[in-house]
């Protein structure tokens, strides 16, 4: 069964770097054709696309949020890191992580259950 | 970037209706077209992929059409549990841009 699981701070203080990590199960992300997708979801908002990381090590942001995000991979953990920089109220809402078929038709397909994260002082 | 507008915003309809929601794209995507459910207080779930690929498990009341730059999904006869916001996404080139979203509810 293919599962992922977000874990992170529920409460960062504005300015701080947030860390969330996604702990996947049931498949690896070594496996050619394998993607994790971050998404996050203000309060009452819509879905917003972050990063996502492929099986090649290949990385790609929003590019409203790049200079502020950085994903990375520890397959040894089936592990992905989300870092986000200089952490502000707007940035409050529920993160998730989500298994991506890319590489052909790209798809998020099994999604965690999210984590929320509020930002303030 | 790719924007994503879906119309309408929100939508009431009652159990058995038709609807349609429409997802445009700025430019062309090709058939790269995913829409997503998502209830309260829950994570998105995929509906139908590649534009009209529906994903195992999803009713057949679900479909999924379009390509290049213009996407429906279609709900045949709604059931109580497709009151819900549905959200359609690209993923033609990064970012994979997602589109604001449309509420369905219950009229």
């Amino acid at each position: 069964q293919v599962t992922l699981r977000e874990s992170g701070p529920a409460l960062v203080k504005p300015t701080q770097t947030l860390t969330l990590t996604c702990t996947l199960s049931g498949f690896s992300l070594s496996t050619s054709g394998m993607c994790v997708s971050w998404i996050r979801q203000p309060p009452g908002k819509a879905l917003e696309w972050l990063a996502r990381i492929d099986w090649d090590d290949d990385k790609f942001y929003s590019t409203s949020l790049k200079t502020r995000l950085t994903i990375s991979k520890d397959t040894s953990k089936n592990q992905v890191v989300l870092t986000m920089t200089n952490m502000d109220p707007v940035d409050t809402g529920t993160y998730y992580c989500a298994r991506m078929t890319c590489g052909g038709e790209n798809y998020m397909d099994v999604w965690g259950k999210g984590t929320t994260v509020t930002v303030s002082s | 970037d790719i924007q994503m507008t879906q119309s309408p915003s929100s939508l009431s309809a009652s159990v058995g209706d038709r609807v349609t929601i429409t997802c445009r794209a700025s430019q062309t995507i090709s058939r790269y077209l995913n829409w997503y459910q998502q209830k309260p207080g829950k994570a998105p779930k995929l509906l139908i992929y590649a534009a009209s690929s529906l994903r195992s498990g999803v009713p057949s009341r679900v479909t999924g059409s379009g390509s290049e730059t213009d996407f429906t999904l279609t709900i045949s006869s709604l059931q109580p549990e497709d009151f819900a916001t549905y959200y359609c996404q690209q993923s033609y080139s990064d970012p994979y841009t997602f589109g604001q979203g449309t509420r369905l509810e219950n009229k």
